[in-house]
């Protein structure tokens, strides 16, 4: 089965807190990227980063890392010093190929991430 | 500005009834996609077209219908056949094969009662 895991369905922490959300996923692919995506209450999908099957070297973007273990099939996002405009829905995704050759996305279930004051 | 855009951002029917939700987008995709949100769901994939005039089912196509005439629109009906209408529809593109990353609409909450 190809899919993504996110264990944690819900945080809570207070502002300045850092705070890491799990992405654990399976594939048959060699070569497959992974994605994170952000919702706020907005409701649309704001795209945070993509990261490729042969590049495991983590990333900082500002207050955002994310690490990527292929040894373990999981892809974390760490926030650190966290804020309350952090607060949002997080997807963790798959791209996978179909049978007919095409691509597509497979989410997670999400994590909802509450910041307080 | 550059983006996607879905209208109506609210949306309520009568069972029964069918209705087209919008998606279109001015980035130049090639690729574009319909998801479904439900509470801890998640997004599911409705249906997805790599090119104009070709598209393919998701894993929850049953009860929906889409078109791509036109390279900036992918228009979602949802018919009557489907039983749970009543959730949050999202349009997204992306450039198209090569995993690029996906941008998605604002979304439309559809509503039957």
């Amino acid at each position: 089965a190809q899919k993504v895991t996110q264990a944690q369905t819900e945080i809570s922490v207070v502002e300045k807190e850092d705070v890491t959300l799990d992405c654990v996923y399976e594939t048959r692919d060699t070569t497959y990227y992974l994605f994170w995506y952000k919702q706020p209450p907005s409701g649309e999908l704001v795209f945070l980063i993509r990261r490729n099957s042969f590049d495991e070297q983590n990333e900082i973007s500002g207050r955002y890392s994310w690490n990527f273990q292929k040894s373990t099939s999981s892809f974390n996002f760490t926030i650190t010093a966290s804020q309350v405009v952090d607060s949002a829905v997080y997807f963790c995704a798959l791209s996978i190929i179909t049978q007919g050759g095409s691509e597509k996305l497979v989410f997670g279930k999400g994590m909802k991430l509450t910041v307080n004051p | 500005d550059g983006g996607i855009t879905q209208s109506p951002k609210y949306l309520f029917r009568k069972e029964g009834q069918n209705v087209t939700l919008s998606c279109e987008q001015n980035l130049n995709h090639d690729a574009m996609y319909w998801y479904r949100q439900d509470p801890g769901q998640g997004l599911r994939l409705i249906y997805y077209s790599q090119i104009v005039n070709d598209f393919q089912k998701g894993d929850i196509a049953e009860g929906y219908s889409v078109s791509r005439e036109k390279k900036e629109s992918f228009p979602l009906t949802v018919t009557s056949a489907q039983k749970n209408p009543t959730a949050f529809y999202l349009c997204a593109s992306s450039m198209g094969r090569g995993a690029y990353e996906q941008y998605f609409g604002p979304g439309t909450r559809l509503t039957v009662t």
